[in-house]
């Protein structure tokens, strides 16, 4: 069974570029999800992704934006980067079985933004 | 808005006591809890989760206990094991999918 993978691993933009960031959900997991994590902090829900179609969406702004492909693979797309963007980018898969909501997390991708 | 809670930023125990990590939350819409470990340079990982409609569970070494009234729930580890070294979150989620996380524990675990 293959686990949730995310790519690059690291990356370095400028403020105002725009970044598109990468997953893979694990086998037979149809249910992805994105979050923040800034340094010394727990993981801020960003939004979820459900058989392509956005689930739920935490307090962030819309160039924060998502896509979610028939392979149920995602990408975590920011505009306008900002220094505050800095930060760990954790992806998450699940299976959609209501009352199921253990996620399994990806290594993550650091972003900087200088 | 913390809607979830970690007051404790780290923990030190010995070697095959207790550890309690504890956890408070604020939104009685939450129906589920998740403890996730996490590593240096990787994801959380899942560790035992528990369902609004029970106040404990238990897997192996690992127990979580959740007090609804309180809003508040814990994890024990016994015995602990330096292995057990790691950043511990407590997570709760509400439908669809919205989870929100701790600021998360640190515990080491002396030899």
């Amino acid at each position: 069974e293959t686990g949730v993978t995310q790519s690059p691993t690291h990356l370095i933009k400028t403020r105002g570029q725009q970044v598109t960031l990468r997953c893979s959900s694990q086998s037979g997991h149809n249910t992805v999800s994105w979050y923040q994590q800034a340094l010394g902090q727990g993981p801020q829900f960003i939004f979820q992704y459900y058989r392509e179609e956005e689930n739920g969406r935490g307090n962030f702004p819309p160039r924060f934006s998502g896509l979610q492909f028939p392979n149920y693979s995602s990408e975590l797309n920011v505009n306008a980067l900002e220094l505050d963007d800095s930060a760990l980018y954790l992806c998450a898969s699940s299976r959609h079985s209501g009352g199921d909501y253990e996620q399994y997390f990806g290594p993550g991708t650091r972003l900087t933004v200088t | 808005d913390q809607q979830v809670k970690q007051n404790s930023p780290s923990l030190s125990v010995q070697e095959g006591r207790i550890s309690i990590l504890n956890c408070d939350y604020t939104n009685s819409m939450f129906d589920y809890f998740l403890w996730y470990k996490k590593y240096p340079a990787e994801g959380p990982t899942f560790l035992i989760s528990i369902s609004s409609i029970k106040d404990k569970n238990e897997d192996g070494r690992f127990t979580v206990f959740l007090n609804k009234s309180a809003k508040h729930l814990s994890l024990h580890i016994v015995p602990s094991q330096p292995g057990d070294s790691a950043v511990y979150f407590c997570a709760a989620s509400a439908p669809p999918g919205d989870m929100r996380f701790g600021a998360g524990t640190r515990l080491t675990v002396k030899p």
